[in-house]
């Protein structure tokens, strides 16, 4: 089963804009991640989160982390059409099937 | 070796013919994780590996799917009688362990097609 659902399923920007996307997941968590999928290719982990973490920043990404509202951004500021790209947001509750993926915002980044 | 590999990337197949596929993961990694994703999907869990016992296998969509792996190296994911609704680009991952450390690397995926 998916417990992420990330939010919008696709988002349309121009490049140099900031482009926020959200996960909403269901049970509760150990930490949650996200990762990039470019098209016809596997996925890259671009940043982990603990749960008792509330904001992390890695270079353009800011992923921030509300654990009572079972909800998590991830921004990406001054956008490039490289960032074009399925974002997905995983969580991992600690049980034997590892991470729950969830369907991902597919984002397109407008030169 | 420098990432995870899969092969083949791509795989056409007529229904009812039996496949498999194979991952080589990252060299140290004690974690395998297979999943599969359909045109437009997200990843659905298939089933993971710790060193080569696979504690959790209902993942696997039916008795026709079947995995193996040879100590901590490569894995294979049999799927038999392969039906057109196996179609779907099947992704292989590890990762240093199942702790709640670790991210992921995950391979460039096998593209199955049955016709």
């Amino acid at each position: 089963s998916q417990q992420g659902e990330e939010d919008p399923q696709a988002l349309s920007i121009q490049e140099g804009e900031n482009a926020t996307m959200n996960c909403s997941y269901k049970t509760s968590i150990n930490n949650l991640q996200w990762y990039r999928q470019n098209s016809g290719r596997g996925l890259v982990h671009l940043i982990l989160i603990r749960s008792n973490e509330r904001e992390k920043h890695s270079g353009r990404l800011r992923v921030t982390l509300d654990t009572s509202k079972k909800s998590s951004s991830l921004l990406i500021t001054a956008s490039r059409a490289a960032d074009t790209a399925s974002y997905f947001c995983a969580t991992y509750g600690g049980g034997a099937d590892g991470l729950t993926f969830g369907k991902g915002t597919h984002l397109i980044i407008q030169p | 070796g420098a990432g995870v590999s899969q092969s083949p990337s791509n795989k056409v197949t007529e229904k009812g013919k039996d496949v498999e596929l194979r991952c080589d993961p990252i060299s140290g990694h004690t974690a395998l994780y297979w999943y599969r994703q359909r045109l437009g999907q997200g990843l659905e869990f298939l089933i993971y590996f710790q060193g080569n016992s696979a504690p959790d296998k209902s993942g696997l969509p039916s008795d026709r799917f079947s995995a193996e792996r040879t100590g901590e190296s490569v894995s294979t994911l049999t799927i038999q009688r392969t039906q057109q609704e196996d179609s779907a680009v099947y992704l292989c991952a590890s990762s240093q362990g199942t702790g709640s450390h670790y991210g992921y690397t995950f391979g460039s995926g096998t593209r199955l097609t049955v016709v």
